[in-house]
């Protein structure tokens, strides 16, 4: 068991560009949620996938965010026309099936972070 | 509004010297509540899940407990190492999404 991984870990981009964020579960794990974190901020939760199926949206997650998870493995996380606002470590997380499901949560476990920078 | 709040933002301790974190918050139907540690530049670190008031979770020099409104955070006898910002969130009923508060930047002497 590796961990959750993400690729790649730093990314710099001009405004106005296409960006696209690659997350690995855990192998197994059924569960994924996407969040986005600030400087001085707590992860702010983006998305969740169980299996394939897109189950939650933030309103944070604007027409220019687009995640997608098609084979219920691994997850894909596009930003398209870049803003500076968008610069921020992007976390991806994973969960087991079942995990506290007998009290209907769920345990994360989190990737080392993909950091955006937007010029 | 559901929040999370911790306090304090900042805390430094001399090596050995105890303390506790806050974590409150104004959910309803609290499904779980998480610990976690997070070193400069990367992924928070899971440490542990509450689930009901009155539970508690130990492991090494940290316990976890949780109440109807907050969670502490109990660090006996720190060391340099458990340095980090700790952060907790909470899961409430009726969605998927996890509530994170802003952390506390812990910084232990030698």
């Amino acid at each position: 068991d590796t961990g959750v991984s993400q690729n790649p870990r730093h990314k710099i981009t001009k405004r106005g560009q296409n960006v696209t964020f690659r997350c690995d579960p855990i192998s197994e794990h059924n569960r994924l949620y996407w969040y986005r974190q600030t400087l001085g901020q707590g992860p702010e939760f983006l998305t969740y996938f169980q299996n394939e199926a897109q189950l939650e949206k933030s309103r944070l997650l604007s027409d220019r965010f687009s995640a997608e998870r098609p084979k219920g493995s691994f997850s894909t996380l596009e930003i398209q026309r870049t803003e500076q606002g968008d610069s921020a470590m992007y976390l991806c997380a994973s969960s087991p099936r079942g995990s506290g499901r007998a009290r209907g949560t769920d345990t994360q476990y989190f990737g080392p972070g993909t950091r955006l920078t937007v010029l | 509004e559901d929040q999370v709040t911790q306090s304090p933002e900042a805390l430094r301790l001399q090596e050995g010297e105890s303390s506790s974190l806050n974590c409150s918050y104004t959910v309803s139907g609290l499904r779980g509540l998480f610990w976690y540690r997070q070193d400069p530049g990367k992924g928070p670190e899971f440490l542990f899940t509450l689930y009901s008031a009155g539970e508690e979770k130990e492991k090494e020099r940290l316990k976890a407990t949780l109440t109807k409104k907050e969670s502490f955070l109990h660090i006996t006898a720190p060391k340099p190492e458990d340095s980090a910002t700790y952060l907790c969130a909470v899961h409430f009923g009726g969605t998927y999404k996890y509530i994170f508060g802003t952390g506390t930047r812990l910084k232990v002497l030698a």
